[in-house]
């Protein structure tokens, strides 16, 4: 496709249940990216992947957040067993260069995480 | 620490009126600095950067200068559209590490005709 994909747009878990929320960067695209906004709120940084390299988890918010992209395309991030303040719009973001990193990446419309 | 700080929104406009958002931050070390839009129903898009000090971003007629002694970083735009409602990030990056970036909590403009 032309853009950043990210499926599903919204989500609705039940506390305690595991989720995965898919993003499919523009094809070529070296450096990947997750965000999570909640609420009212900036983004705050996940991970980055650079190609299949996770080079830096150090956004994730407990063990129970896992990211992967095995292939240096699709990334997957997975959420266990939910907790409320998970709720939140997950964002994914590529970008073709490595140097220019985030600035010169394009964001998809984000999945919208409910924990009930 | 790294942090970012805006003015709470909603800001509202009529069109033509001049338009300021004000942003300040603390950085550890000597940042770069962004601003970054949300249209509705889209993902966010860069507006403009600046990376040293007194540097001024520019685009869309959008301006911000990179005020290194008052640690800000506000955004003008001297006549405001309807189009240019949107979301307003302001936000950083360290410059040992562009790929991690802080945001502030972001500002709604309403720009009425």
């Amino acid at each position: 496709g032309a853009g950043v994909s990210q499926s599903p747009r919204y989500k609705v878990a039940k506390r305690g249940q595991d989720v995965a929320l898919r993003c499919d960067p523009i094809s070529g695209h070296v450096s990947l990216f997750w965000y999570q906004q909640a609420l009212g709120q900036g983004p705050e940084f996940l991970t980055y992947f650079q190609n299949e390299a996770q080079l830096d988890k150090s956004g994730l918010p407990s063990d129970r957040f896992f990211a992967e992209r095995p292939e240096g395309s699709v990334s997957t991030l997975k959420i266990q067993r939910t907790q409320q303040e998970d709720s939140a719009v997950y964002l994914c973001a590529s970008s073709l260069s490595i140097g220019g990193g985030f600035t010169e990446a394009f964001f998809g419309q984000g999945t919208r995480l409910t924990v009930v | 620490g790294n942090s970012v700080t805006q003015m709470e929104g909603p800001v509202t406009l009529s069109e033509e009126a001049f338009l300021t958002i004000n942003c300040t931050y603390t950085a550890t070390g000597y940042p770069s600095l962004f601003w970054y839009v949300q249209y509705p129903g889209e993902g966010l898009q860069l507006l403009l950067k600046a990376t040293k000090a007194d540097d001024k971003g520019s685009n869309k007629g959008f301006e911000a200068t990179y005020r290194k002694e008052t640690t800000s970083f506000h955004l003008e735009k001297g006549s405001v559209q309807v189009s240019d409602s949107a979301v307003y990030f302001c936000a950083l990056s360290d410059r040992n590490n562009f790929n991690k970036f802080y945001f502030g909590s972001g500002t709604k403009l309403n720009v009425k005709p």
